[in-house]
């Protein structure tokens, strides 16, 4: 079982949509939960991140955490198609250890 | 554009060559990751320098080395290459040994024949 899963897709919306992008892991020492936005050919691009159980919020995107659970979610509300990219979710513990998802590629539809 | 450059940016080498991959962090940042992200394996951490001296090892395998330098600029040495090895390799950077604001370059583009 690997430490981070994440479904890769691809995941096709329609412009609009609330898109839920989901992860779960194994590891109960990760202490910080982060997405990262790729677009083709570029590297990733630091989305959200939190350290603790519940929700944050920044302008269309939401970051769920739930470590009871071991289960950590972004939603995007009104979809653009801007927001096409691979989302990749990562965790870290000991402070300095990290590990992705192998990311959701998104597409959003005009 | 995070502020993290890397040089070159497509490298197209031969099995068993050595190649040098180059980066340089954002202005203020102490530490320096380096990553591989291949179709198969995903994003795999390989290494992590901060202010010159070795913080953490992932995945990096032993004929993989880096290092960083007193300009904070980073240098990863990919030697004996297989094919296997073709795949895009990333620099991060962040300002202290903590993992959680890393800003990412744009990649080197290695492709092993």
């Amino acid at each position: 079982q690997k430490e981070v899963e994440q479904d890769p897709g691809p995941l096709s919306v329609p412009e609009g949509a609330i898109v839920s992008l989901n992860c779960t892991y194994s590891n109960s020492a990760f202490q910080y939960f982060m997405w990262y936005r790729q677009y083709s050919r570029k590297g990733p691009e630091l989305l959200m991140y939190t350290y603790s159980s519940g929700n944050k919020e920044d302008g269309r995107f939401t970051a769920q955490v739930d470590k009871s659970s071991k289960y950590i979610s972004l939603f995007i509300r009104d979809s653009q198609p801007s927001d096409s990219a691979t989302y990749l979710c990562a965790m870290v513990y000991n402070n300095n250890d990290m590990r992705f998802g192998a990311g959701t590629r998104l597409t959003v539809k005009p | 554009d995070s502020g993290v450059t890397q040089t070159p940016k497509h490298l197209i080498t031969a099995t068993g060559q050595r190649v040098t991959l180059r980066c340089s962090p954002r202005s203020g940042d102490l530490s320096v990751y380096w990553y591989q992200q291949s179709l198969d394996q995903g994003l795999q951490f390989l290494i992590q320098y901060y202010n010159g001296e070795e913080r953490a090892k992932g995945n990096i395998l032993e004929r993989f080395s880096a290092q960083q330098f007193p300009d904070l600029h980073s240098e990863l040495n990919l030697s004996s290459l297989e094919l296997g090895d073709s795949a895009l390799y990333f620099c991060a950077s962040s300002v202290s040994g903590t993992t959680d604001t890393q800003y990412f370059g744009p990649g080197t583009r290695l492709t092993v024949l």
